[in-house]
């Protein structure tokens, strides 16, 4: 089955600074792969998404890159403001499957 | 994005009784519905995979028996904890897929077993 590593397990940033996150994946057939946000006590919510036939998303702050020859993708936050303070998951799937893959998760603290 | 709805968002029960969550997905319709588990600081674990209309296929290692699945309806899916053991409380979180694929989540239901 797939196989999906995130790093880093924990990442603190200074407000304003960006913050990275990376994820690989080993199952070649993936070609979808979601971003969620997941604040404390609740499910997670999905931020952003990229599909394989595209290798670079943006919307407003929140960019993600998919390099599929790596298998590798990243999650890119500008501008962090302390409200972008959560775990972020990485996920990947075979379009058509729906079941996600996880990452372990990356908790993202922005100190203010 | 699509709402998903969990309920309840808590509950704390004695050990050997039973619990029902109910997922819906309150502005489409879902055919298939998603139950995952997540302990304090973990990652989601697939339970299982809920089909309206059939019966629910269940990741490796996750007991038919003690995690009951019923999706009587395109909106709505159950998961019922038979028999509920402190070792059961967890966060369990529902998830509906939309027509383009995306997976929506619910917000979740932390069970408190005694």
């Amino acid at each position: 089955g797939e196989n999906v590593e995130q790093h880093p397990s924990t990442l603190s940033v200074q407000e304003g600074d960006s913050a990275v996150i990376k994820c690989t994946y080993s199952d070649s057939a993936s070609n979808y792969f979601p971003w969620y946000k997941q604040e404390l006590g609740k499910g997670p919510q999905l931020i952003i998404d990229i599909r394989s036939n595209v290798g670079e998303k943006k919307d407003q702050r929140i960019a993600v890159t998919l390099n599929k020859t790596a298998k590798h993708f990243s999650l890119h936050i500008t501008e962090t403001q302390p409200e972008d303070s959560a775990v972020y998951f990485c996920a990947a799937s075979i379009r058509g499957d729906y079941k996600l893959s996880f990452g372990a998760g990356t908790t993202v603290t922005v100190r203010a | 994005g699509a709402v998903v709805s969990q309920h309840p968002s808590w509950v704390i029960c004695k050990s050997g009784t039973s619990v029902k969550i109910e997922c819906r997905s309150l502005d489409f319709q879902a055919t298939t519905m998603f139950w995952y588990r997540q302990f304090p600081k973990q990652s989601l674990m697939l339970m299982a995979t809920s089909n309206e209309g059939s019966k629910a296929t269940y990741e490796q290692g996750v007991e038919k028996d003690k995690f009951l699945i019923n999706h009587a309806s395109l909106t709505l899916s159950t998961l019922t904890v038979t028999s509920a053991h402190p070792e059961d409380s967890s966060f369990y979180i529902c998830s509906a897929t939309v027509a383009t694929g995306e997976l929506f989540f619910g917000e979740g239901s932390r069970l408190t077993v005694l």
